[in-house]
């Protein structure tokens, strides 16, 4: 079984703070998702990695692929009350047609 | 909007009982997957599905069924509920990209709850 840790678990911070998630695996991924998920709602996706190394900037996100495919960070600027949820990284195999998700990070921005 | 739609969207039942829990897709998509989301958990597949009568466990498959006689619905059934079975359920089904990988849009969730 693939498994896929995240840390932080949870996350409290002040608007305008700067934050990173980690999202670590012993196993290697064709690709690397990261989803943001708000209360009531089902996750929707933010950014897809194919590639080692391979850095996405989404506005004042920045997500990273690991150089071995295992690993994958997400970059938070000038956080704000908006970027609150749970955030989510996936991985893909088999095609990318099959995802294992991580144990989430639970964001919570405050003013 | 993918098209998505789960029923019921809450249920509340008794240790022991069957339950079916329903997903629609309005676009013929060939991908549909089953998920339960616990607290520390993140999201657990439980099934999924590439194709009609096709179908596939994940990893945590144990004590539930699933059956795709169309290629809009996909259902996922719990024989026996248990209180461990309680849980937010999620339908996902995945697109294409350009890049080789699928793009997974979600359901709603389907509140379940195991007296």
């Amino acid at each position: 079984t693939q498994l896929l840790e995240q840390s932080p678990q949870f996350l409290s911070i002040q608007e305008g703070e700067n934050l990173t998630v980690y999202c670590n695996s012993s196993s290697v991924f064709s690709s690397l998702q990261w989803y943001r998920q708000e209360p009531g709602e089902g996750p929707v996706l933010l950014v897809t990695v194919v590639t080692g190394g391979e850095v996405k900037k989404l506005k004042r996100l920045t997500f990273q692929f690991g150089d071995a495919r295992k690993d994958s960070s997400l970059h938070i600027t000038a956080a704000q009350p908006g970027d609150t949820g749970l955030y989510l990284c996936a991985g893909g195999t088999g095609g990318g047609n099959k995802l294992t998700f991580g144990t989430g990070t639970q964001l919570k921005v405050e003013l | 909007d993918a098209g998505i739609t789960q029923s019921p969207r809450h249920k509340v039942t008794e240790t022991g009982t069957p339950v079916t829990l329903r997903c629609h897709q309005t676009e013929n998509h060939r991908y549909m997957y089953w998920y339960r989301q616990d607290p520390g958990h993140g999201l657990r597949l439980i099934h999924y599905s590439y194709g009609v009568k096709d179908t596939d466990k994940g990893e945590v498959s144990d004590g539930y069924s699933v059956s795709r006689s169309k290629t809009e619905d996909f259902l996922l059934t719990l024989e026996s509920a248990t209180s461990s079975q309680t849980s937010v359920y999620f339908c996902a089904i995945s697109v294409p990209t350009p890049r080789g990988t699928g793009e997974l849009f979600f359901g709603e969730g389907s509140r379940l709850t195991v007296l």
